[in-house]
């Protein structure tokens, strides 16, 4: 399972509080991505980068801000302005038209 | 921009019967279509996929098939076996830009022994 990694499994926020999920690859991927996935909604595109230093927001970005200043790296932080956030979060990258996905984050706001 | 619809929410089959898994898409540029399974707690992984070249695929039990015409693809699974208990997801995508494939809501396969 190496190749994409994503940290931490498990985080708990506060209402209000911004937090940080990490999420790193050694496949020398350009594309990297974002999903949130809540049941019975399938994987929805938060945001998506295809090169270094450049990024796209995707179908529900509102909340959410990502940065990419190295390719192996695309960090997403979930805002306070996130009026839902509580769900699990799919990193992945893409080789090939294949897209390897990270093991995931899930997120509990308290 | 695409819309991919998958048809049913969840299955239940016994151990051994046949499991089909219907997608439909919108957008006619769309020419590239994996299927992904994810088992429970874990990553989606890529278990087979289609191009618009071509009708049919297979890989041992799982088969996959296209109609570009009526603008749908099925996953077929025979002999089915409790480990391919799981969600599995269709996806679309128009490779002529960047990857950003839709995918559709996933199916929960339940396979009783």
């Amino acid at each position: 399972d190496g190749g994409i990694t994503q940290s931490p499994k498990y985080l708990f926020r506060k209402e209000g509080q911004n937090v940080t999920l990490s999420c790193e690859q050694n496949l020398n991927h350009d594309a990297m991505y974002w999903y949130r996935q809540d049941p019975g909604q399938g994987l929805r595109l938060i945001y998506y980068s295809q090169i270094v230093n450049d990024f796209q927001k995707g179908d529900i970005a509102e909340g959410y801000s990502v940065s990419r200043e190295k390719k192996e790296s695309f960090p997403l932080t979930v805002t306070s302005a996130q009026k839902n956030p509580t769900a699990f979060y799919l990193c992945a990258s893409e080789g090939y038209n294949e897209q390897f996905f990270g093991p995931g984050t899930r997120l509990t706001v308290l | 921009g695409e819309n991919v619809e998958q048809h049913p929410s969840t299955l239940s089959v016994q151990e051994g019967d046949s499991a089909v898994i219907k997608c439909t898409y919108s957008d006619s540029a769309s020419n590239y279509f994996p299927w992904y399974k994810q088992e429970l707690g874990k990553r989606p992984q890529l278990i087979i996929d289609i191009r618009s070249n071509v009708g049919e695929k297979k890989d041992q039990r799982i088969a996959v098939t296209l109609n570009k015409t009526a603008k749908h693809f099925s996953l077929h699974i025979t002999e089915t076996q409790p480990e391919d208990s799981a969600v599995y997801f269709c996806a679309a995508n128009d490779s002529g830009g960047s990857y950003i494939p839709t995918f559709g809501r996933g199916t929960s396969l339940i396979v009783h022994p």
